[in-house]
């Protein structure tokens, strides 16, 4: 039963635009987010987070924005370069869990 | 380079072999992870490590076997896989366990593949 969704596979922007990564989940015990970003043939790197106190964290071109109501967050990079094509995993957990949660993972290109 | 080093990065395999994974850490971390990478799937956990000892087992088959003998190494003892194991699969460590809100450092993983 997969708990942290992202349902959109792929996403194409262009450079200097605005890039909108959304996640749902479905735990509401979750309380803490992360995004992380993956190039091919490395491991997921972390990038930002944000906990469920908040409902925005920003830090430099990367904002994340947390519904707590529809369970819902987002990543927004603006402007996008080329260099931010890679999959972005949104994952969650808990104060009471070990394990992150991560959903499949959204592939971002960003063309010139 | 996050700190968490994989060997090896690639690996192929039959499915009478014995092989083992390694990962180390050297950020003074107390908790290290297994995750497995398949095809459009999400990352899953297999095992987590937290001051050496297992505190989860997510359910993970008996032919892949973990091993912690201190808190700067983890390995991933592998034996009679399935080509279906084929993945890759990534080492993670935090400060503590997860549940403490501390982000996860991944290292670059290990592609395996099963024949």
């Amino acid at each position: 039963d997969q708990q942290v969704k992202q349902n959109s596979p792929s996403l194409s922007v262009q450079e200097g635009r605005i890039s909108i990564l959304n996640c749902d989940y479905t735990n509401s015990m979750f309380d803490y987010f992360l995004w992380y970003k993956k190039y091919p043939a490395e491991g997921p790197t972390f990038l930002i987070s944000i906990s469920s106190i908040k409902d925005k964290n920003e830090d430099g071109r990367f904002t994340v924005f947390l519904n707590k109501s529809a369970k819902h967050l987002s990543l927004h990079i603006v402007p996008s370069q080329p260099g931010d094509s890679a999959v972005y995993f949104c994952a969650a957990n808990s104060n009471s869990g070990y394990a992150l949660n991560f959903g499949k993972g959204t592939s971002l290109l960003v063309t010139p | 380079e996050t700190g968490v080093t994989q060997t090896p990065r690639h690996l192929v395999m039959g499915m009478t072999n014995k092989k083992s994974l390694k990962c180390e850490q050297h950020l003074g971390h107390n908790a290290m992870y297994w995750y497995k990478q398949s095809a459009k799937k999400p990352l899953e956990l297999m095992f987590v490590y937290n001051f050496k000892e297992q505190t989860e087992n997510n359910s993970v088959p008996s032919r892949f076997s973990p091993e912690c003998p201190n808190s700067s190494h983890l390995f991933l003892h592998l034996h009679t896989l399935q080509p279906e194991d084929s993945a890759l699969y990534l080492c993670a460590s935090s400060r503590e366990g997860t549940g403490l809100n501390t982000e996860a450092f991944f290292g670059q993983g290990t592609r395996l593949t099963v024949v």
